[in-house]
């Protein structure tokens, strides 16, 4: 069976400071992978998503890139963290099943940016 | 682009139904899907249905679609406290190799003993 990793699991960062976030997928293979953010008010944005090694697509413009060094691992970055980063962070899988293409959540990344 | 919305918050007694109630934008073949996220953790799929269903029913969640309306209900039969939660509706297309989904901002569901 397929299951989605994400880590850490908790993170508190100085403001300027650089991050990575790590989501791995096992169980799977060419995935879809999307990275969304949960602010305080609880709706979800979509950050990033690739579907395939090297092919990143943005959403919303902003101090954070993502990378997919490999099929099943997607990885969240900024160089100098802002205020406004501070969220949570959650990774998802996509697999595609007669024709419908689902989205599975990750257990999410708790960023606070002080 | 398109637009999901939910109420924000609904409190129910244990035992009782729950109806929560979703409407979005998309006119085009759409699937429509129920996430459940418990504190501190991540989305759980519930259910989908595509747009050319009316009903959908998975043991104690029934899902209600009216099509003209573009009006998406999920109903929890015998509500218990385990099922106090945030739910999400989304909205994503039925064709394109990414398909994204579109999130309502949840609705809350506090279950009272």
């Amino acid at each position: 069976s397929q299951t989605i990793h994400q880590w850490p699991a908790t993170l508190v960062q100085p403001v300027g400071s650089p991050l990575s976030l790590e989501c791995t997928v096992e169980g799977t293979s060419n995935p879809n992978l999307y990275w969304y953010r949960q602010a305080a008010g609880r709706g979800l944005q979509l950050l990033f998503y690739s579907v395939g090694i090297g092919q990143i697509s943005s959403e919303v413009p902003q101090n954070l890139s993502a990378s997919r060094p490999q099929d099943r691992q997607f990885i969240l970055s900024s160089k100098k963290l802002l205020l406004s980063d501070s969220g949570f962070y959650l990774c998802a899988w996509a697999g595609t099943s007669g024709g419908r293409e689902t989205q599975y959540f990750g257990p999410g990344t708790r960023l606070l940016v002080l | 682009g398109e637009d999901v919305e939910q109420s924000l918050f609904l409190s129910v007694r244990e035992g009782d139904s729950s109806v929560i109630n979703c409407t979005y934008t998309d006119s085009s073949s759409t699937y429509l899907y129920w996430y459940k996220q418990e504190p501190g953790a991540g989305l759980q799929l519930l259910t989908y249905i595509f747009s050319n269903m009316d009903m959908k029913q998975d043991q104690r969640l029934t899902v209600l679609l009216n099509k003209k309306d573009k009006h998406l209900s999920l109903r929890i039969a015998d509500t218990q406290t385990g099922d106090s939660a945030i739910y999400f509706c989304a909205e994503s297309p039925a064709s394109g190799s990414a398909r994204q989904l579109t999130f309502g901002s949840g609705t809350q569901l506090t279950v009272l003993p």
